[in-house]
């Protein structure tokens, strides 16, 4: 079935550091691809999405490029704050329904 | 313009008792979807609604139920409950069925005692 694999956590960074967090799926088909972040005792915000092959989403300096070749849809920043400190979920959709990796904690420290 | 919400925030419940949440999609949105996020077991599909209809379910025993209204707003039932039903339950709401972004509710945290 489909599946979405993360980087386990906690990614521990210091303020304005480069952030990475790989995500890579497995999917039958052609899924559209997503980052969710989640802040302490909140839902799910979307992040940033592609829906297709070379796509690249960016939001609030996030970047995430849609790569079919390595199945890979990973996660950056090049600059993090301490208010990024949250979970991030990795995510594909490919009958509507969202399929997640298990989430990455990410902690910036000053 | 108003997001996701869901309700009661919180809900206290013991075994074999039944539980109702509540969730009201953003406006102009017809899908509903519900998913379960358990300590250790991560995000899980639960459940899809749109127009009125049960489009797909998750690997979830049939005590998880749930339905829409005509103002595609959505409860979930879970009749039975049992300990590890303890969890954020989250819903979502998107356009349409095609893949569009879904929009996440802060959720109900559902403890069995």
């Amino acid at each position: 079935g489909d599946s979405v694999t993360q980087m386990e956590g906690p990614v521990t960074l210091s303020e304005e550091a480069f952030l990475t967090i790989n995500c890579t799926y497995t999917a039958t088909g052609y899924p559209s691809l997503f980052w969710y972040v989640q802040y302490p005792g909140e839902g799910l915000q979307l992040l940033l999405k592609a829906t297709k092959a070379d796509d690249k989403g960016s939001n609030k300096g996030f970047e995430a490029t849609y790569r079919k070749e390595t199945t890979s849809f990973h996660l950056e920043k090049g600059s993090v704050q301490v208010s990024d400190s949250a979970v991030y979920f990795c995510a594909l959709s490919l009958y509507s329904t969202l399929t997640f990796g298990k989430g990455t904690m990410l902690l910036v420290s000053p | 313009e108003a997001g996701v919400t869901q309700s009661p925030t919180h809900l206290i419940k013991t075994r074999g008792q039944q539980a109702t949440l509540r969730c009201s999609p953003i406006s102009g949105h017809t899908s509903v979807y519900w998913y379960q996020q358990a300590l250790g077991l991560g995000l899980q599909f639960l459940l899809w609604y749109d127009e009125g209809e049960e489009r797909n379910r998750g690997n979830f025993p049939p005590r998880f139920s749930g339905r829409q209204f005509p103002n595609y707003s959505s409860e979930l039932n879970v009749n039975a409950l049992e300990l590890e039903d303890s969890a954020l339950y989250l819903c979502a709401s998107s356009y349409d069925i095609s893949n569009q972004p879904q929009h996440f509710g802060d959720g109900t945290r559902l403890s069995i005692l």
